[in-house]
């Protein structure tokens, strides 16, 4: 069975410091993809970064940093330099085979 | 349009009504998938259609659920004789094909409500 944990149902954070988002999955699966979502209160699900579980390398975009450890089965994501607009719920999901799983998310808060 | 379109956006219906909510991927993409949002849950998997072939239905909970896609475009998700557990937020996300690398593109969701 394919499972993604995310650990901290809240997190909170300064803006314009950095926040850590935990997550560890488990698959049976040799390849697949890891994802992080973020969903905003207008209830969209918006792509926030992608990590092929083959590359050692650990994505990045912009503000957004994931901390990729395979053998551990971990991917947390880092934001730094937190705004505002980064409140939201964020989801960890791995997509293996033909399905994608989700975590049961992380509700950030940015403090002014 | 340029999105993932859902709708309705809301809907209230009394226990045991059947209801359909529609889904309009984003033009082009093959893989449709529909999750279901419980209050503060993570999505839970309910189906996928993948082109032509046959849908992936194995996360539907019940019987009571069903869902099509015809031409291969749009989709609506039907749940019958509704229960107030069936009370959610329904999302559909479309990908450029199926592939557990693709980045899913989701719509702003259906929220259901089952008095």
């Amino acid at each position: 069975a394919q499972t993604v944990t995310q650990s901290q149902p809240e997190m909170s954070v300064q803006e314009a410091e950095t926040v850590t988002l935990s997550c560890t999955y488990d698959t049976s699966e040799s390849d697949y993809y890891l994802f992080w979502y973020k969903q905003p209160p207008s209830r969209q699900m918006i792509l926030v970064i992608r990590q092929e579980a083959y590359k050692q390398q650990n994505a990045t975009e912009n503000r957004f940093s994931v901390n990729f450890q395979k053998a551990a089965k971990s991917f947390s994501l880092k934001i730094s330099d937190s705004q505002l607009g980064d409140a939201a719920m964020y989801f960890c999901a791995c997509g293996t085979g033909n399905q994608f799983y989700f975590g049961t998310g992380t509700s950030l808060t940015v403090i002014p | 349009g340029a999105g993932v379109s859902q709708s309705p956006s809301n809907k209230v219906t009394e226990k045991g009504k059947d209801v359909e909510l529609r889904c309009d991927p984003i033009s082009g993409h093959t893989a449709l998938y529909w999750y279901r949002q419980s209050l503060g849950q993570g999505l839970e998997f309910l189906i996928y259609f993948q082109g032509n072939s046959a849908p992936d239905k194995s996360g539907l909970p019940s019987d009571r659920f069903s869902a099509e896609r015809t031409g291969g475009s749009v989709s609506t998700l039907t749940i019958q004789r509704t229960q107030q557990e069936d009370s959610a937020v329904y999302l559909c996300a479309s990908s450029l094909e199926q592939g557990r690398n693709q980045p899913q593109h989701f719509g702003d969701g259906t929220r259901l409500s089952i008095l």
